[in-house]
């Protein structure tokens, strides 16, 4: 079945620093793929999507690019700030039996120091 | 333009109570969900509606849990009774047929 794996947390850096979280999924569509961030006491908001293979979604200076041949969409920044400090969830959307369903992966969070 | 509404945000109640939750979409969303979030992990899908019908409910524990969709807009979802077990946050997310996901604040409950 359709599964998503993040790598687990926390990540922990310092400001300013270079951020990568990896997101590997398997589908037996063609599925969307999502990173969606939480927020400490608020609900989930979507961060960025891509669509279909070789896109980059982008948003609030995080990239992630859809690499079907790695099954892999892991997000990135440049430099990171203390408000980045959240937990990060990758997920996909897939259409099974004429309906889509979303599945997420368990999150990662990071915490960025000042 | 309001996102998703949820209330109450916050529920602590004794096991073997009934709880309920609200949740308003964003207007014109056809397609309502309700997920529920453990504590450290991801949002699983408890139930899914496009319009009033119920159209993936076959992650929710059907022996105590309950939801309602009438008139195919507001939503309600119902525990009882509850156990310590279901503890979690209960997140409410719409969207348009099969677009994008966009999620309410979430009710946290607390059975003790």
């Amino acid at each position: 079945g359709n599964s998503v794996t993040q790598m687990e947390g926390p990540v922990t850096l310092s400001e300013e620093a270079f951020l990568t979280i990896n997101c590997t999924y398997t589908a037996t569509g063609y599925p969307s793929l999502f990173w969606y961030v939480q927020y400490p006491g608020e609900g989930l908001q979507l961060l960025l999507k891509a669509t279909k293979a070789d896109d980059k979604g982008s948003n609030k200076g995080f990239e992630a690019t859809y690499r079907k041949e790695t099954t892999s969409f892991h997000l990135e920044k440049g430099s990171v700030q203390v408000s980045d400090s959240a937990v990060y969830f990758c997920a996909l959307s897939d259409r099974l039996s004429g309906t889509y369903k979303y599945i997420f992966g368990t999150g990662t969070r990071l915490k960025v120091l000042a | 333009e309001a996102g998703v509404v949820q209330s109450p945000r916050y529920k602590i109640i004794e096991k073997k109570q009934p709880v309920a939750f609200w949740c308003n979409p964003i207007s014109g969303h056809n397609t309502l969900y309700w997920y529920r979030q453990n504590l450290g992990q991801g949002p699983e899908l408890l139930i899914r509606y496009e319009n009033e019908e119920a159209v993936d409910d076959s992650q929710l524990p059907k022996d105590r849990f309950s939801a309602e969709r009438l008139k195919g807009v507001d939503s309600t979802l119902k525990i009882q009774p509850a156990e310590l077990g279901d503890s979690a946050v209960y997140l409410c997310a719409s969207s348009l047929a099969s677009g994008t996901e966009y999620f309410g604040p979430g009710t946290r409950l607390l059975v003790l």
